[in-house]
């Protein structure tokens, strides 16, 4: 099956510096991918929707400048954590769709990466 | 505030116990809905899915779920447990307007354990 991968999958950081994490699908082309925020004990939250080649759609409440998605190609998306702060820690996760975007297309989950900081 | 409804957040069953995990939703329109699993340290993956057609569906691992408009309901149901079926079950919904087109609205989760 399709495979999504996040890098890194756990990361540490200090209070106001900026943490980038990036998804890739690895055997195939992702025109949409999503990412998502899981506080423990509580379900997915979408946060962004990414488009190739187009800004990102964000959530009501997601901070745009604060979470900054990037979707320059079919394969790679990357979220950006600007000046983090502690409450930023979170469990963040991507998913991709195959080319097309639409609900028929199975959303493929990457293994989330753990944002702690400090 | 339009949702996605776990009710049981905890479940514990013994072998070959039958499974049924609730779950309602909220939005009005046509929907698609969905049931993930996530076991013990991997990716969430599709175990079934219902876009439209026979509302009794039938997803991998033996599981099947009945979409029953009137109640707004999906529920997730398996005849006979295996220890294997250990994971974290999600029910989702694909809402019928707003922003991307296969936009997932999550629920709060089933955690499933099942003793050997």
């Amino acid at each position: 099956g399709a495979v999504v991968s996040q890098h890194p999958s756990r990361v540490i950081c200090k209070s106001g510096t900026s943490v980038k994490i990036e998804c890739r699908s690895l055997d195939f082309q992702a025109t949409t991918m999503f990412w998502y925020r899981q506080f423990p004990k509580q379900s997915l939250m979408l946060m962004a929707t990414s488009n190739e080649g187009s800004k990102a759609t964000y959530e009501q409440g997601v901070e745009k400048d604060k979470f900054l998605i990037n979707h320059a190609s079919l394969t790679l998306s990357t979220l950006t954590v600007t000046s983090a702060h502690p409450e930023d820690s979170s469990f963040y996760i991507c998913s991709a769709t195959t080319s097309g975007g639409t609900i028929q297309e199975t959303q493929y989950f990457g293994p989330g990466t753990r944002l702690l900081v400090l | 505030a339009q949702s996605v409804s776990q009710h049981n957040h905890h479940v514990i069953l013994s072998e070959a116990a039958s499974l049924e995990l609730g779950c309602n939703y909220s939005y009005g329109g046509t929907v698609n809905l969905f049931w993930y699993v996530q076991y013990p340290g991997q990716h969430l993956q599709l175990l079934l899915k219902y876009f439209s057609g026979d509302p009794l569906v039938k997803g991998i691992k033996g599981f099947e779920a009945e979409f029953i408009k009137s109640k707004f309901s999906f529920n997730l149901r398996k005849p006979s447990v295996q220890w294997s079926d250990t994971a974290e079950y999600f029910c989702a919904v694909n809402p019928p307007y707003g922003g991307a087109t296969n936009k997932l609205i999550f629920g709060t989760g089933t955690l499933l354990a099942v003793q050997p």
